[in-house]
């Protein structure tokens, strides 16, 4: 069964520092996106992504987060100047339709920032 | 904005249903989702209504009254492995989907 990919599955970085996560979706997909959720909290929606534009954003997704598809298979999200408060596993996910009917997710990274 | 709620925990006996409720407020709506979510695990999709009425997968069903604003993610014969957070999830923008606060299940024997 074709599945959404993450990688690195865990990740320390100190504040301060970039990170760049990186996702794989599923091949025939167009939509992706990215989710953050903080441990024992809701699964929150960060920025969705279309035709090599962004398409939708939430209020977390400030100038300290940028998404690129550098090529036809990655997806990335990288942010910039790490803050305690970005801890959280970080899920990729990927549909195959508009209007998000079904998500596919990823694995997840988590990222721990000391 | 958009916000849903959900009951933050329930418990039920094995073999028994459960119904879990949502509701919501939107901007925009094209539909309502349901996601599984084991602890440690990523969410998995169960279950989508576009438009309102009953959809049935296996033992999952799903509801939504758009009217209402509300929908219910039923589980019948439960079993030990549907232990997990359950979410609903609202299609509000073009590509945007907005989880509701989840709802943790626990099936006791």
């Amino acid at each position: 069964e074709p599945e959404v990919t993450q990688t690195p599955s865990h990740q320390v970085t100190q504040m301060g520092q970039e990170v760049i996560l990186r996702c794989v979706p599923i091949s025939n997909h167009l939509y992706f996106y990215w989710y953050r959720q903080i441990l024992g909290q809701k699964v929150e929606f960060l920025v969705s992504f279309y035709n090599n534009e962004i398409s939708e954003k939430s209020e977390i997704f400030d100038d300290q987060f940028s998404v690129e598809r550098p090529d036809g298979s990655n997806f990335t999200l990288k942010i910039r100047s790490t803050k305690l408060e970005d801890s959280a596993m970080y899920f990729c996910a990927s549909g195959a339709s508009s209007g998000a009917n079904v998500l596919t997710f990823g694995a997840g990274s988590r990222l721990t920032v000391l | 904005g958009q916000s849903l709620e959900q009951p933050s925990e329930v418990t039920a006996v094995e073999g028994a249903i459960v119904q879990i409720n949502c509701t919501y407020q939107t901007s925009g709506f094209y539909g309502l989702s349901w996601y599984q979510q084991h602890d440690g695990g990523a969410p998995t999709f169960l279950s989508y209504n576009g438009l309102d009425g009953l959809e049935e997968t296996g033992r999952f069903s799903s509801f939504l009254s758009r009217s209402d604003s509300y929908g219910y993610l039923l589980l019948q014969e439960l079993q030990m492995k549907d232990s997990a957070s359950y979410f609903c999830a609202v299609s509000g923008g073009y590509q945007k989907v907005t989880f509701g606060t989840g709802t943790k299940l626990q099936v006791i024997p």
